[in-house]
């Protein structure tokens, strides 16, 4: 079946610091991917999606690149700032409707 | 914007009770999905739902069931709940496959 592999958290970063999180999956077909974030408190909202091979999501300064070869959608973002501490999820839909996500990465931004 | 509204944001609930978790939203969705979330664990999906008294099993069914009579409307029901079924669960719709999940604000159910 689907499945979402992400790199463990929490990850503790410094103010400006560059962020990579990891993402892998596996599933059949052609899935879309996608990432959502969590703030403390708050629900789960979209953060960026790529639905095709070398589609590059996008939003707030945050990026990540369909990479059917390696099976990856690595989330980027040059210079993260205190606000961005949060719960990022990666998660894919492959065959029909189901969307299965990724265990979570914490993370924390200090100043 | 898209509201998904949960009946409860917390419950309390004894061990072999029966539960129900309500979920409505108001944007036509054909796609309707319950997970619970728990820590390390993410987000684990129990049922889905493509369209009215249509539904799937998702990862995690065992002990759980579901009822859509309704479009707007996806309930989760714990026909006996247990302490292991203490979580976060969260309601979410879309309308297809590449479109985003809108989520609820969530239940958190303690089964004592």
């Amino acid at each position: 079946g689907d499945s979402v592999t992400q790199m463990e958290g929490p990850v503790t970063l410094s103010e400006e610091a560059c962020l990579t999180i990891n993402c892998t999956y596996t599933a059949t077909g052609y899935p879309s991917l996608f990432w959502y974030v969590q703030y403390p408190g708050e629900g789960l909202q979209l953060l960026l999606k790529a639905t095709k091979a070398d589609d590059k999501g996008s939003n707030k300064g945050f990026e990540a690149t369909y990479r059917k070869e390696t099976t990856s959608f690595h989330l980027e973002k040059g210079s993260v700032q205190v606000s961005d501490s949060a719960v990022y999820f990666c998660a894919l839909t492959g065959g029909g409707n189901k969307l299965t996500f990724g265990t979570g990465t914490q993370l924390k931004v200090e100043l | 914007d898209v509201k998904v509204t949960q009946s409860s944001r917390y419950l309390v609930k004894r061990t072999g009770e029966k539960v129900f978790l309500e979920c409505v939203q108001d944007m036509d969705h054909e796609n309707m999905f319950w997970y619970r979330q728990d820590p390390g664990l993410g987000l684990r999906l129990i049922y889905f739902s493509y369209d009215v008294k249509m539904k799937e099993k998702g990862d995690i069914p065992e002990g759980y069931s579901v009822s859509r009579e309704k479009k707007e409307r996806f309930s989760l029901i714990l026909e006996s709940a247990s302490t292991n079924q203490t979580s976060m669960y969260l309601c979410a719709s879309r309308q297809g496959r590449n479109s985003p999940l809108h989520f609820g604000n969530g239940t958190r159910l303690t089964v004592t």
